[in-house]
């Protein structure tokens, strides 16, 4: 497709489970962004992929969560022993790469909706 | 590390109202500047941004924005609100060396006929 693509976009799931979101970013895209964003606020960076490695994950708030691109394409964000407090909206973007052309504009898809109850 | 602050989180407005929304930034180092849209339902969009040269950028549904380093801003305007432009908008900066997006919290723009 044209554009970021994120699956499922809506999840709902009980305290405790393990859940995966998945990104399809845009074809040619080296950079991908996974942000998770809460009601009334705004996006919160959590971990930024540079191909197939992740060159910052100083944004993940604990070891229950975790993402990998293991292919430089699509990313899964995973989270295990999901909380209540986990529920958001979680924002996957793409970019270029810094040195072909980064113009600083990310792509973002419509996200995923993760409730957990 | 940079932050965001959006003075408002509501601004209701009449249809062809002008509008401003407020965005401050605070960074040690030098960095790019970004307005992004949402609207209902939908993803976040670039709406306009600030890399180098001329601090006044304007996007192409009559957005503007200046770059105003002194004052560490970078406001958005509108002469002339329409009903579409009803979203909610949030500001961003990142440093020219970096890769990360810091997003402030938001404004929601609601205008009324």
């Amino acid at each position: 497709g044209a554009g970021v693509s994120q699956t499922p976009s809506n999840k709902v799931t009980e305290k405790g489970k393990y859940v995966e979101l998945r990104c399809d970013p845009i074809s040619g895209h080296t950079a991908l962004y996974w942000y998770r964003q809460s009601l009334g606020q705004g996006p919160e960076f959590l971990i930024y992929f540079q191909g197939t490695g992740a060159a910052d994950d100083s944004g993940l708030p604990n070891d229950r969560f975790f993402a990998v691109r293991p292919e430089g394409s699509v990313s899964t964000l995973k989270i295990q022993r999901t909380e209540r407090g986990d529920s958001a909206v979680y924002l996957c973007a793409s970019s270029r790469d810094r040195d072909r052309g980064d113009t600083g504009e990310l792509f973002f898809g419509e996200g995923s909706r993760l409730t957990v109850l | 590390a940079q932050s965001v602050t959006q003075l408002d989180s509501q601004v209701p407005v009449f249809e062809e109202a002008p509008v401003e929304l407020r965005c401050n930034y605070s960074s040690s180092v030098s960095v790019y500047l970004f307005w992004y849209v949402q609207y209902p339902n939908q993803g976040l969009q670039l709406l306009l941004k600030y890399l180098s040269g001329s601090t006044l950028v304007e996007s192409i549904n009559g957005f503007e924005a200046e770059f105003n380093k002194s004052q560490t801003s970078f406001h958005l305007r509108k002469p002339s609100v329409h009903i579409s432009d009803t979203a909610e908008y949030f500001c961003a900066v990142r440093s020219t060396s970096g890769s990360r997006l810091t997003f402030g919290e938001g404004t929601q723009l609601t205008v009324n006929p």
